[in-house]
């Protein structure tokens, strides 16, 4: 079946502009985790949605970001204002529900780079 | 602060020998270990899930182990095609909910020659 899905796969952009990146999770998972991934680390949270609603963006960096899922399937990662150290792999990962006990699976990642 | 700590950051292997990467975590409010692979470009990939102290689990040339300070991935008899960036992550009770926050090493990067 298929995967989890994310685009674009490469983005580049000038700082200061305005950029969106976009999960497709797997049909019927209710559970989604946004990732960001720095050269050479593991990834790092940065919010998880359980169905439309955003259960817990603590690990959003600040102001500027900000994620949707209006349906409680796609998702939409928003960055405003971007800046050069925002340049990373952006992850996303969904799972069947949200207990410890269900795998999360992970979509190739958005590489973002910000000149 | 919930951590996950891996070693050695990379390990260079030669066909068929065999040997363990090391996760070390945070004990306190663990309720689930996870190991990925990673391949350049891609996802992170799921390979195995350990509850409890004890548990082990394998794949093909893959075991992994649990402690109840550490978790241990062996790998037997590696082939080149088993080289990849090795993710272990931690999923923490977090304030009265246990759910999917996954806190990841920094990774362990393999390198198995021919």
């Amino acid at each position: 079946g298929a995967g989890v899905s994310q685009t674009p796969s490469n983005k580049v952009t000038e700082k200061g502009k305005y950029v969106e990146l976009r999960c497709d999770p797997i049909s019927g998972h209710t559970a989604l985790y946004w990732y960001r991934q720095s050269l050479g680390q593991g990834p790092e949270f940065l919010i998880y949605f359980q169905g439309t609603g955003a259960a817990d963006d603590s690990g959003l960096p600040n102001d500027r970001f900000f994620a949707v899922r209006p349906e409680g399937s796609v998702s939409t990662l928003k960055i405003q204002r971007t800046e050069r150290g925002d340049s990373a792999v952006y992850l996303c990962a969904s799972s069947l529900r949200s207990s410890v006990w269900d795998t999360q699976y992970f979509g190739p990642g958005t590489r973002l780079t910000v000149l | 602060e919930d951590q996950v700590t891996q070693s050695p950051e990379a390990l260079r292997l030669q066909e068929g020998e065999s040997s363990s990467l090391n996760c070390s975590y945070t004990v306190s409010g663990l309720r689930g270990l996870f190991w990925y692979r990673q391949d350049p470009g891609k996802g992170p990939e799921f390979l195995f899930t350990l509850y409890s102290a004890g548990e082990e689990k394998e794949k093909e040339r893959l075991k992994a182990t649990l402690t109840k300070k550490e978790s241990f991935l062996h790998i037997t008899a590696p082939k080149p095609e088993d080289s990849a960036t090795y993710l272990c992550a931690g999923i923490y009770f977090a304030g009265g909910t246990s759910y999917g926050k996954l806190t990841f090493g920094q990774g362990t990067i393999l390198t198995v020659h021919p």
